[in-house]
């Protein structure tokens, strides 16, 4: 079973700090994606990168930034946290062979800007 | 502008009955549709897909229908159950070398016993 796994569950930070969210897959997988996820917004596409060191801005980029040193691992950074940032964000990851780009995402990270 | 729409933000069912989930789309060159369902505090799960070429896909209880012409899809679970309740996001992707999805805002389902 293809398992991605993000660094926390929970997270509480305060305003202007710098925040890293990491996540991990285990399958190879080329593709690998953040979203945020807000109530009535649905999932937003923030970053994603095809392969190590690349990276590609998604719908949403601002305030964020991505790093991706590893295949198999891809992190989120917050440079400087804003309280309209905290969401639930969702790491994913795909394999560049499948015909209609199946994803499978981790359980999400929930964090909270004071 | 948003290519992929949920229309409906929550829908609620008996158990047992039918449950009927809608999604639009805008742009006609997307390949592939995929249902994803999430429950709280937990990541999405893949559902079932259907590509371009298709009109029906079936998995068990949950069977999607595709209507290119009217850009439409819908997700229809038979028999609904308790556990179904989640939100269900519907997604569209190009295929071939564009490895994105794009995500309607989502559908809360409700199955009441």
């Amino acid at each position: 079973d293809v398992k991605v796994t993000q660094s926390s569950r929970y997270l509480v930070k305060r305003t202007g700090e710098k925040v890293f969210l990491e996540c991990v897959q285990d399958m190879d997988h080329e593709n690998m994606f953040w979203y945020r996820q807000d109530p009535g917004l649905g999932l937003r596409l923030i970053y994603f990168s095809y392969d190590v060191k690349m990276k590609e801005k998604g719908d949403i980029p601002e305030g964020y930034s991505v790093s991706r040193e590893k295949k198999e691992r891809f992190s989120l950074i917050l440079e400087s946290a804003s309280t309209n940032q905290t969401s639930m964000y969702l790491c994913a990851s795909s394999f560049r062979g499948m015909t209609y780009n199946e994803q499978f995402f981790g359980p999400g990270t929930r964090l909270t800007v004071l | 502008d948003q290519q992929v729409k949920q229309n409906s933000p929550s829908l609620s069912v008996q158990e047992g009955r039918i449950s009927i989930l809608n999604c639009d789309y805008t742009n006609s060159m997307f390949d592939y549709f995929l249902w994803y369902k999430k429950y709280p505090a937990e990541g999405p799960t893949f559902l079932i897909s259907i590509s371009s070429i298709k009109d029906k896909n079936e998995d068990g209880r949950f069977t999607v229908f595709l209507n290119k012409s009217a850009k439409h899809l819908s997700l229809h679970i038979v028999p609904s159950q308790p556990g179904d309740s989640a939100v269900y996001f519907c997604a569209a992707t190009f295929g071939g070398s564009n490895y994105k999805l794009t995500f309607g805002k989502g559908t809360l389902l409700t199955v009441n016993p």
